[in-house]
């Protein structure tokens, strides 16, 4: 089945530590972002990325970390420089063709938990 | 600056009638595209309906409908005999595109209530 996958569902990190989270897309979709949700508010950007080895910052890029090597594939590491990185996150993908109605499709997300 | 204001936190509504969440969009580019998603407890984000914003009639999806009123930049989304299941957050999106490609900008979302 086409789709995204995030992993973990659940992570704990103590403080002052680096974690990294995946996602992966077998959509074949060109574009990838990831998306920062606090409890009760809407999403806010992090990172987007169009095309492979490139990427950009969002909103809040401050503390996070990307990479896309691979079209499948764009991590998020969240640094010890991240001060409240505490929050749910999102990746979606979509594709960049001409077709305005493409939407993005959401992974499952990952809860963070920082002790 | 791109905006998108939800000024309804909460909404309730008794299953089977109609309900109407609210948004309203700040853009400057003529050329955008309207979404609306659904976020159950579980936390995952399900795409509802779209509207382009050279669409000349309103976006529909079975119960969904999108009353797109262009000059008054909103996008309100309709849900119609609404059912315990619709129970969730609701977010407005819009795309747009940026010096770098297309880009998302959320609202602060609506959580619906259906009550039996």
């Amino acid at each position: 089945d086409g789709g995204i996958t995030q992993s973990p569902k659940y992570l704990f990190r103590k403080e002052g530590q680096n974690v990294t989270l995946s996602c992966e897309q077998n959509l074949n979709h060109d574009a990838m972002y990831w998306y920062r949700q606090d409890p009760g508010q809407g999403l806010r950007l992090i990172y987007y990325s169009q095309i492979v080895n490139d990427f950009q910052k969002g909103d809040i890029a401050e503390g996070y970390s990307v990479s896309r090597e691979k079209k499948e594939s764009f991590p998020l590491t969240v640094t010890s420089a991240q001060k409240n990185p505490t929050a749910f996150y999102l990746c979606a993908s979509r594709t960049t063709g001409v077709r305005r109605t493409d939407t993005q499709y959401f992974g499952p997300g990952t809860r963070l938990t920082v002790l | 600056a791109q905006k998108i204001t939800q000024t309804q936190p909460g909404m309730f509504v008794q299953e089977k009638e109609a309900v109407t969440l609210d948004c309203t969009y700040d853009t400057s580019d003529p050329s955008y595209g309207l979404f609306w998603y659904k976020q159950p407890s579980s936390g995952e984000m399900i795409f509802l309906i779209y509207q382009g914003s050279y669409d000349q009639q309103n976006a529909t999806e079975g119960r969904y409908s999108l009353n797109f009123q262009k000059a008054r930049k909103s996008a309100n989304l309709v849900i119609s005999a609404s059912q315990l299941g619709d129970s969730a957050m609701y977010f407005c999106a819009m795309m747009y595109r940026d010096n770098y490609g297309q880009n998302f900008v959320f609202g602060p979302g609506t959580r619906l209530s259906v009550l039996p």
